[in-house]
């Protein structure tokens, strides 16, 4: 079992601050997705990151992709009350009987008040 | 592109009862559905792989008899919770594969069991 550790469990800031959430692992991934997940509603895929190295940007936040695809993080730039929500990170194991499964992080909620 | 539906959104039983719940990919071919579970403040858990035209694999720990998943087609997954109790009231997901490891997810089905 490939384990991914997310931390922080919790993060809560003012708006127009900058986060950082991390996902580890002592494993290997051939991919890993970031989703963020509002209460009652499905996760909804934010990135896919492939390449080792890799850094992606979408709007405010950036994602990079360890040199060794065991670890990622996700850095948010001059948070908004609207990026408020349970980001997961899940990687996608390199085993061809694991193909298409994700192991998921526990999670980190993200709370930014006005 | 890639939407993922599900159908009831919301589902209140009496314990002792059978409920179903749908999962469709509205725009694409899915070969390959998952099914989550999901408990308040927690992430999401795998409970069953469904490829179209094959058996579930489970995963461990899942009862395979008391949800039952049926991949008729390759937009259709279906969980079926037989002989509800209680303590399987929960945040049921599915997501689906569209050709590579991104995993597109559904927007949830919370079931309560009284």
């Amino acid at each position: 079992t490939q384990l991914l550790e997310q931390s922080p469990q919790f993060l809560s800031i003012q708006e127009g601050e900058n986060l950082t959430v991390y996902c580890n692992s002592s494993s290997v991934f051939s991919s890993l997705q970031w989703y963020r997940q509002e209460p009652g509603e499905g996760p909804v895929l934010l990135v896919t990151v492939v390449t080792g190295g890799e850094v992606k940007k979408l709007k405010r936040l950036t994602f990079q992709f360890g040199d060794a695809r065991k670890d990622s993080s996700l850095h948010i730039t001059a948070a908004q009350p609207g990026d408020t929500g349970l980001y997961l990170c899940a990687g996608a194991g390199l085993a061809t009987d694991s193909w298409g499964k994700l192991q998921f992080g526990a999670g980190t909620q993200v709370v930014v008040t006005p | 592109g890639a939407v993922v539906s599900q159908h009831p959104s919301r589902v209140i039983c009496k314990s002792g009862t059978s409920v179903k719940i749908e999962c469709r990919s509205l725009d694409f071919q899915a070969t390959t559905m998952f099914w989550y579970r999901q408990f308040p403040k927690q992430s999401l858990m795998l409970m069953a792989t469904s490829n179209e035209g094959s058996k579930a694999t489970y995963e461990q720990g899942v009862e395979k008899d008391k949800f039952l998943i049926n991949h008729a087609s390759l937009t259709l997954s279906t969980l079926t919770v037989t002989s509800a109790h209680p303590e399987d009231s929960s945040f049921y997901i599915c997501s689906a594969i569209s050709g590579t490891d991104t995993q597109y997810f559904g927007p949830g089905t919370r079931l309560t069991v009284l």
